[in-house]
């Protein structure tokens, strides 16, 4: 069956460590994109991304990067500088430019830095 | 900022019909209306969505108001595995296609 993977499922790691969570998708979708979900919030856009080797930066992009060198992965690096990177975060992908057409959301990573 | 409004929280006895509200009068012509739904820890499941004229599928009915600048989400007999965050969103489609979520509706079905 089609979908997203996001891995791993739980992810702990020491402050001032970078951190990269996996986004993998065989929907054959252009657009991926990241978001950020904190405790009782809804969700936030970090980047995004419409075609390989490009994307633009969401609402929230400081202290992370992306990379879109496969149209299948858009992996998230979650850098020294994010100052609160403790959430949970969404992958999701999606036709590009296509009104009328859903997007579909992978399970989530759920990072704790200690 | 996103482009809808809708309440923080709503209540629906189980077997009743939920009726969820949603405001978006800075809509354009060729943005559709998006529901999806957050059951706790995992990512969001789509429900339905529209451009113009009502739709229905087998989880729910999307009213969109003629002016469409407000639509309402129907579960028709909800149950209490219904119990989410229910976010109702506009897809911006074209070059800077992304979607904006707010900050949702969280649905109790009360027993």
């Amino acid at each position: 069956d089609g979908g997203i993977t996001q891995s791993p499922k739980y992810l702990f790691r020491k402050e001032g460590q970078n951190v990269t969570l996996s986004c993998e998708q065989n929907l054959n979708h252009d657009a991926m994109y990241w978001y950020r979900q904190d405790p009782g919030q809804g969700l936030r856009l970090i980047y995004y991304s419409q075609i390989v080797n490009d994307f633009q930066k969401g609402d929230i992009a400081e202290g992370y990067s992306v990379s879109r060198e496969k149209k299948e992965s858009f992996p998230l690096t979650v850098t020294s500088a994010q100052k609160n990177p403790t959430a949970f975060y969404l992958c999701a992908s999606s036709r590009a430019d296509d009104g009328n057409y859903g997007y579909t959301f992978g399970s989530g990573t759920r990072l704790t830095v200690v | 900022d996103a482009k809808t409004t809708q309440p923080p929280s709503m209540d629906c006895a189980e077997g009743r019909a939920a009726n969820l509200p949603c405001n978006h009068s800075t809509i354009s012509g060729n943005e559709y209306v998006y529901w999806y739904r957050q059951i706790h820890s995992q990512g969001p499941q789509y429900i339905i969505h529209g451009l113009k004229n009502n739709e229905t599928n087998e989880m729910a009915s999307l009213i969109i108001t003629e002016d469409r600048k407000s639509s309402t989400l129907i579960l028709p007999h909800a149950t209490l595995r219904d119990t989410a965050v229910y976010y109702c969103i506009v897809r911006v489609a074209g070059r800077d296609d992304k979607i904006i979520f707010g900050k949702g509706t969280r649905l109790h079905i009360l027993p």
